[in-house]
């Protein structure tokens, strides 16, 4: 199986700061990378997929790069919407594999 | 607007058994692949099993492997899980989640707003 891996765990940030959450595949997985955001009691809500492609609807500021085992989301100006926990996923290979989620806090 | 209303969930004895039901609508539901997702309390989210569209390709976390079958009815726009021989650890919202295609490497564009198992005595 694909282990996915997150970092950091917890991220404490203000208002308008710059955040990145890295993301590392076990193996490679090309480009077939997706993130999600989640909020309290809510389900997942796709932001990326194919590592930097952004979603319908999803604002700008939200931006993915990265392949082969290293990705990174990147918010370039953090709204107070945005303090959420942040998934990444692989659907490169069976089975489909998630990181262990990064909580974004306010500081 | 594409939508997926998860229902089945509740209380289980360990051991015993469940079946989800994940009814979608806004979408030629037979052109998608369609997975079940699931979240313990308090943890992260945990792939359990997928269907293609064509219901032809199915596919399982080991965790669940021999215990839970996954199905699909295209005439009745509907998913299910049968959940049999029920550990303690399979307690989670279970999420069904559309896939953005009907097979092959695909990422959950929607979600349904999940249903909760308990599995106690």
């Amino acid at each position: 199986d694909i282990q996915m891996t997150q970092s950091p765990s917890t991220l404490s940030a203000s208002v308008g700061d710059r955040v990145t959450i890295t993301c590392r595949a076990s193996q490679s997985i090309s480009s077939w990378l997706a993130w999600y955001q989640q909020k309290p009691g809510k389900a997942p809500n796709l932001l990326i997929y194919k590592a930097s492609s952004l979603e319908s609807g999803v604002p700008s500021r939200f931006s993915g790069s990265g392949s082969g085992t290293e990705f990174t989301l990147t918010i370039s100006s953090l709204q107070p919407d945005d303090f959420a926990t942040y998934y990444c996923q692989q659907y490169n290979s069976y089975p489909w594999t998630f990181g262990q989620g990064t909580k974004v806090e306010i500081k | 607007e594409v939508q997926l209303l998860e229902s089945g969930g509740g209380l289980a004895q360990p051991g015993g058994s469940l079946r989800l039901s994940c009814a979608a609508s806004e979408f030629t539901f037979g052109g998608y692949a369609i997975s079940w997702v699931r979240q313990a309390p308090g943890k992260g989210l945990e792939w359990v099993s997928g269907i293609s569209g064509s219901g032809g390709a199915i596919y399982y976390a080991d965790s669940v492997k021999g215990r839970f079958t996954i199905s699909r009815d295209n005439s009745k726009n509907t998913l299910y899980l049968q959940m049999n021989s029920l550990r303690a650890e399979d307690t989670a919202v279970y999420y069904c989640a559309k896939g953005s295609k009907g097979s092959g490497s695909y990422y959950f564009d929607y979600w349904g707003q999940g249903t909760l198992v308990t599995v106690s005595s």
